[in-house]
């Protein structure tokens, strides 16, 4: 089993509606990430979270939120969805030890009509 | 602003034909330079972490070197297996992440 899994790994939806992309990890990690990549602009990151108490905006965080409700989950949220969020999202750990060293899943394709 | 620059943008190999990879950073406090791995539909794999300059790190046919200003992914004698897109990132002192270029996307024809 992967260790670190993200869930849908597909979605289409309508600009306006809201969305959860959801991402679970079993290496028991404390620090989560999540990133979009777009084609040309490499991964930018939106939050991340280095323990369950813990959320930090990143470089591109607005029109997203995030919940962090466990060690091993950390969701993130589109509230009203638009056409320019259309991107693969991936979610990463890292282990506090560590520096940075960080293992993503496989990345949801979210397209907002 | 933090800034990170891969170039070149794609390059295209013989199997076998030796070249590098650049990524170019201005920051300020560098506290580690990543390169990772990403073959397509699926998430980077980390390679390296360099911390300081002069820093060298190898694995199979990749060697990683770091300077004050840039870092070089060398790749020699590549295999069509060694097809992917490769990122670097950096983590500054100023900021807890990470942040990448737009990555170099590296064809190995047999």
């Amino acid at each position: 089993d992967a260790d670190v899994t993200q869930t849908p790994r597909n979605r289409i939806t309508k600009t306006g509606k809201r969305i959860m992309l959801e991402c679970s990890q079993t290496k028991g990690h404390d620090r989560m990430y999540w990133y979009r990549q777009d084609p040309g602009l490499g991964l930018q990151l939106i939050y991340y979270s280095f323990d369950v108490k813990d959320i930090n905006k990143g470089e591109i965080s607005d029109g997203y939120s995030v919940s962090r409700q466990a060690q091993a989950k950390f969701s993130l949220s589109l509230e009203s969805a638009i056409p320019n969020q259309t991107a693969l999202y991936f979610c990463a750990t890292s282990d506090t030890g560590q520096f940075n060293e960080q293992f993503f899943g496989p990345g949801t394709r979210l397209t907002v009509l | 602003e933090d800034q990170v620059t891969q170039s070149p943008e794609a390059l295209r190999l013989q199997e076998g034909e030796s070249s590098s990879l650049n990524c170019s950073y201005t920051v300020s406090g560098l506290r580690g330079l990543f390169w990772y791995r990403q073959d397509p539909g699926k998430g980077p794999e980390f390679l390296f972490t360099l911390y300081s300059a002069g820093e060298e790190k190898e694995k199979e046919r990749l060697k990683a070197t770091l300077t004050k200003k840039e870092s070089f992914l060398h790749i020699t004698a590549p295999k069509p297996e060694d097809s992917a897109t490769y990122l670097c990132a950096v983590l500054t002192y100023n900021n807890n992440d990470m942040r990448f270029g737009a990555g170099t996307r590296l064809t190995v024809k047999p």
